[in-house]
C-alpha cells in the first residue's frame, strides 16, 4: 500500500482555523470510514485525536474535528492555540487487515 | 491506568536481530489487539503489523514479511516485535499501540517508543 498524502506543512494563527487534508484512494480512505489523525509532538508518542473519521476520544477538545469527502479526509483545528503546534498524521484501514498511514503534516502556530 | 511500557533501547550490528518488548497494564491484554508502528529519524509513521493477544493471530505489512515475528506472552501481559536481518534503514523508533480490534484499526494508548540503531 502507498501511504496517504498529506501536506508537508500547514500553519495559522493564534484563534484561526487550519484543515489539513489526507489523500488515498477507493481502496483506503474512500472505502472505509476508519481514518484516523493522530498528534505528535517532538519526542513523544502519537495521540490519537479522532478516530472513525469524525469521533473524538474523551478529553480531546472539540476544537478538533474531522470529516471525509470521496478518497479525501480532513482535520480542521479551530480556535489554534499554540500547543497545538505538533506532528499531524492520519491513517487509514486499506482492506485486507492493512493499514496505511500519511506522510505528516507539520503544523506551525504562527 | 493503561500503559504499555516498551524496552530500553538497542544498539545493533547490520544482519543481526533485534526484540522488542512492550508490557501491557491497566487493562484486560487479550481483549485488544497490539500493534507495532515505526519511525525512522525525522520521519513518518510506518505500520509493521499487529498480533491478537487472544488468539495468537498476526497480519504483517508486506514489506515486513518474512523479517518481522509478532508474538505475545499472555501470562505477564507481555507483546514482543522481533525484526531479523537489521540493516541501517531499520534505524527508527519502534512503537507498540492497543487497537480495539474488528474494524476498528485507531490506537489510543501507545507505548513510549524503543529506539533500535543499526550501525556496523
Amino acid at each position: 500500500q502507498s501511504a496517504l498524502t498529506q501536506p508537508p506543512s500547514a500553519s495559522g494563527s493564534p484563534g484561526q482555523s487550519v484543515t489539513i487534508s489526507c489523500t488515498g484512494t477507493s481502496s483506503d480512505v474512500g472505502g472505509y470510514n476508519y481514518v484516523s489523525w493522530y498528534q505528535q509532538h517532538p519526542g513523544k508518542a502519537p495521540k490519537l485525536m479522532v478516530y472513525e473519521v469524525s469521533r473524538r476520544p474523551s478529553g480531546v477538545p472539540d476544537r478538533f474535528s474531522g470529516s471525509k469527502s470521496g478518497n479525501t479526509a480532513s482535520l480542521t483545528v479551530s480556535g489554534l492555540q499554540a500547543e497545538d503546534e505538533a506532528d499531524y498524521y492520519c491513517s487509514s484501514y486499506a482492506g485486507s487487515n492493512n493499514l496505511v498511514f500519511g506522510g505528516g503534516t507539520k503544523l506551525t502556530v504562527l | 491506568q493503561v500503559q504499555l511500557v516498551q524496552s530500553g533501547a538497542e544498539v545493533k550490528k547490520p544482519g543481526a536481530s533485534v526484540r522488542v518488548s512492550c508490557k501491557a497494564s491497566g487493562y484486560t491484554f487479550t481483549d485488544y489487539y497490539t500493534h507495532w508502528v515505526r519511525q525512522a529519524p525525522g520521519q513518518g509513521l510506518e505500520w509493521m503489523g499487529w498480533i491478537n493477544p487472544n488468539s495468537g493471530d498476526t497480519k504483517y505489512a508486506q514489506k515486513f514479511q518474512g523479517r518481522v515475528t509478532m508474538t505475545t506472552d499472555t501470562s505477564i501481559n507481555t507483546a514482543y516485535m522481533e525484526l531479523s536481518r537489521l540493516r541501517s534503514d531499520d534505524t527508527a523508533v519502534y512503537y507498540c499501540a492497543r487497537v480495539p480490534g474488528g474494524p476498528r484499526y485507531d490506537s489510543d494508548c501507545w507505548g513510549q517508543g524503543t529506539l533500535v540503531t543499526v550501525s556496523s
